[in-house]
């Protein structure tokens, strides 16, 4: 049961451009989500975050979106830049869980084409 | 922001033999270091979490005695690969998060490629 879904495997992007990556859930307790990159051999690296009392937050280029009635979050990157191809992972916990681990999407693979 | 140190990244070894994989916070005391497996092209599964001076707990499907789990001190936690076999080969990758109340952010190692021939 994949309670965190990326359904688009992949996503090519002109540099410049936006891009614009999704990410569906099905469990109502999750109540914090995150944004990991992933280059191949190297572990994650955290981006950005947001707790579900938001439906917004942004830091530089990114901003994540949070609609919660949709249990649906996005990440925008704008303007995207050829060093942003990766595979970005969605990830969610839920705060009143005993040790908020962290459920993975399966990713998608972005490349920003210069 | 927070480093996260994994070693080794690349183990290559026979069958039957067993592995440790460490790993460290450098800049922060991880009360809590998570252990996860990547199979190619798949998401991370997480395998068991560990705090500090307790057991670790493992998740459904995940062998105890297989994969033994040490976290002795608040900046080192340990993985071995008991008797390790070729389906054990994988991508293992740590994390850890410091003390928190309210939600953090895990941080993590850059994995160890284990290959068991």
């Amino acid at each position: 049961d994949q309670q965190v879904k990326q359904n688009s495997p992949s996503l090519s992007v002109q540099e410049g451009r936006i891009s614009i990556l999704n990410c569906d859930y099905t469990n109502s307790m999750f109540d914090y989500f995150l944004w990991y990159k992933k280059y191949p051999a190297e572990g994650p690296t955290f981006l950005i975050s947001i707790s579900s009392i938001k439906d917004k937050n942004e830091d530089g280029r990114f901003t994540v979106f949070l609609n919660k009635s949709a249990k649906h979050l996005s990440l925008h990157i704008v303007p995207s830049q050829p060093g942003d191809s990766a595979v970005y992972f969605c990830a969610a916990s839920s705060y009143g869980g005993a040790t908020n681990k962290l459920i993975f999407g399966t990713g998608t693979l972005l490349a920003v084409q210069p | 922001g927070a480093v996260v140190s994994q070693h080794p990244s690349w183990v290559i070894c026979k069958s039957g033999t067993s592995v440790k994989i460490e790993c460290r916070s450098l800049d922060f005391q991880a009360t809590t270091m998570f252990w996860y497996r990547q199979f190619p092209k798949q998401s991370l599964m997480l395998m068991a979490t560990s705090n500090e001076g307790s057991k670790a707990t493992y998740e459904q499907g995940v062998e105890k005695d297989k994969f033994l789990i040490n976290h002795a001190s608040l900046t080192l936690s340990t993985l071995t690969v008991t008797s390790a076999h070729p389906e054990d080969s994988s991508f293992y990758i740590c994390s850890a998060r410091g003390r928190t109340v309210f939600n953090q952010p895990q941080h993590f190692g850059d994995g160890t490629r284990l290959s068991i021939l």
